[in-house]
């Protein structure tokens, strides 16, 4: 079944311990893209992969990072969580670029305390 | 600044009765936009885009979205609303520039409750 998986689903950390969710796609996708959303405010991106070794900066990179070292899997680092960064994430792909569709994954609910 | 507005948080339509959820963007040059909708406790799933081509624009689960560039919108509509319409649904268009290809800027999301 073609999907994008996530791991973990819910996680609560404190804050200052580095954390990593894993994104993964198994549609051989160029383009991936981590996505967080919080209430009044939709979807805010984070980061964005146009293909392997390819990142980039979304609209709201700070804090988070990103690599891109197989097609397949773009984790996203929390290198000092915060409570600010408190939110629902997302990982999308995309064949190629935003002329296609976006399949997204089902979520990452993290909590900062 | 590019952006985009949907300027209703909710909307309100009984079954049956047509429904449009308004959607309107301000991006320098040709957009790409793009309609998705989320079910509770769910990611987001592809409704429909527009890059090019036919302003009429249709899409999954009999929706269709209108693209007015010069009234900068694309708003979604659908003749007849189902109850298992309801939901969360996002507008979102493609930043212009060579540099931005890759970036998607999203509206806050209208939730569309549709009664029996």
């Amino acid at each position: 079944e073609a999907q994008v998986t996530q791991n973990p689903r819910y996680l609560i950390t404190v804050t200052g311990k580095k954390l990593t969710v894993t994104c993964s796609q198994n549609m051989n996708h160029e383009y991936m893209s981590w996505y967080r959303q919080d209430p009044g405010l939709g979807l805010r991106q984070i980061y964005y992969s146009m293909n392997v070794e390819v990142t980039d900066k979304g609209d709201v990179p700070e804090g988070y990072k990103v690599s891109r070292k197989e097609k397949r899997n773009f984790p996203l680092i929390l290198e000092s969580p915060s409570p600010n960064q408190t939110s629902l994430y997302f990982c999308a792909s995309s064949l190629g670029g935003l002329t296609y569709e976006q399949y997204f994954g089902p979520g990452t609910r993290l909590t900062v305390t | 600044a590019q952006s985009v507005a949907q300027p209703e948080d909710q909307v309100n339509v009984a079954e049956g009765n047509p429904l449009t959820v308004k959607c309107t963007y301000s991006v320098s040059g040709n957009p790409y936009l793009f309609w998705y909708v989320q079910y509770p406790n769910r990611g987001l799933q592809f409704l429909l885009k527009y890059i090019t081509g036919d302003n009429l624009v249709k899409g999954s689960y009999g929706f269709e979205a209108e693209f007015n560039k010069s009234q900068t919108s694309f708003h979604l509509k659908k003749p007849s609303a189902l109850v298992s319409d309801s939901a969360l649904y996002f507008c979102a268009v493609r930043a212009h520039g060579s540099s931005n290809t890759g970036k998607l800027i999203f509206g806050q999301g209208t939730t569309l409750q549709v009664k029996p």
